[in-house]
């Protein structure tokens, strides 16, 4: 069963560090997700591609994320400085196409805690 | 502004028993209310969703109920197995800002006691 791919699991960093994280969503899956969720509540969108280009980035901070989909396949999430406050899980998800009601599959996620 | 509500936090049920958990939402352009269940160090997987033209969408021992003149909704599940201990997520879809995105609700993190 085709599935979402993320790496890494686990993140460990120092404030002010730089960190990215991977996604390699299901094949053929032209919508791409990036959600952080912070423990004990429900993921909050950050950005959503559809394939190469940003549809929607209202609630990424801009100062110090940034997310790329190169060739509208996988995706690279950074943050850079990280702060005490990013610590998170971080979850890509992706499904077929950019509609309301359109399954999003999720992958296992980056858990990230900045010390 | 949080505009999925989600109770309880927490729930306990005996096997066997009927889990409840109930959602309230703010945002009349939602249109797509899916359920999603996330197992510790998993992400969350669709389990079950309706849209408000119906007021009831059941699969298996999973039932949603949709009260769209109260904006609330509900996830039934029934004959609650020990497997079924998760955290479960309602959510909401709608238009914004010219894309779809789902709003979760802050989750109930559901314990099956055998």
């Amino acid at each position: 069963e085709a599935e979402v791919a993320q790496s890494p699991r686990y993140k460990i960093t120092e404030k002010s560090q730089a960190v990215a994280f991977w996604c390699d969503p299901i094949s053929g899956h032209a919508t791409l997700y990036w959600y952080r969720q912070i423990l004990g509540q429900g993921p909050e969108l950050l950005v959503q591609f559809q394939d190469e280009s940003v549809v929607d980035d209202s609630q990424l901070p801009k100062d110090r994320f940034s997310a790329e989909r190169l060739k509208g396949v996988d995706s690279t999430l950074k943050i850079q400085p990280a702060e005490l406050g990013d610590s998170a899980m971080y979850l890509c998800a992706s499904s077929l196409f950019r509609l309301a009601s359109n399954e999003q599959f999720f992958g296992p996620g980056t858990r990230l805690t900045v010390l | 502004q949080q505009q999925v509500k989600q109770s309880p936090q927490s729930l306990i049920v005996q096997k066997g028993g009927i889990s409840i958990i109930n959602c309230a939402y703010e945002n009349t352009a939602f249109d797509y209310f899916p359920w999603y269940q996330q197992f510790p160090g998993k992400g969350p997987a669709l389990l079950i969703a309706i849209r408000p033209d119906v007021s009831e969408k059941k699969e298996g021992r999973f039932t949603i109920s949709f009260n769209k003149s109260a904006k609330q909704f509900s996830l039934h599940i029934m004959d609650s197995q020990p497997g079924d201990s998760a955290t479960y997520f309602c959510a909401a879809e709608g238009t914004g800002a010219g894309s779809y995105q789902l709003t979760f609700g802050k989750g109930t993190k559901l314990s099956v006691i055998p």
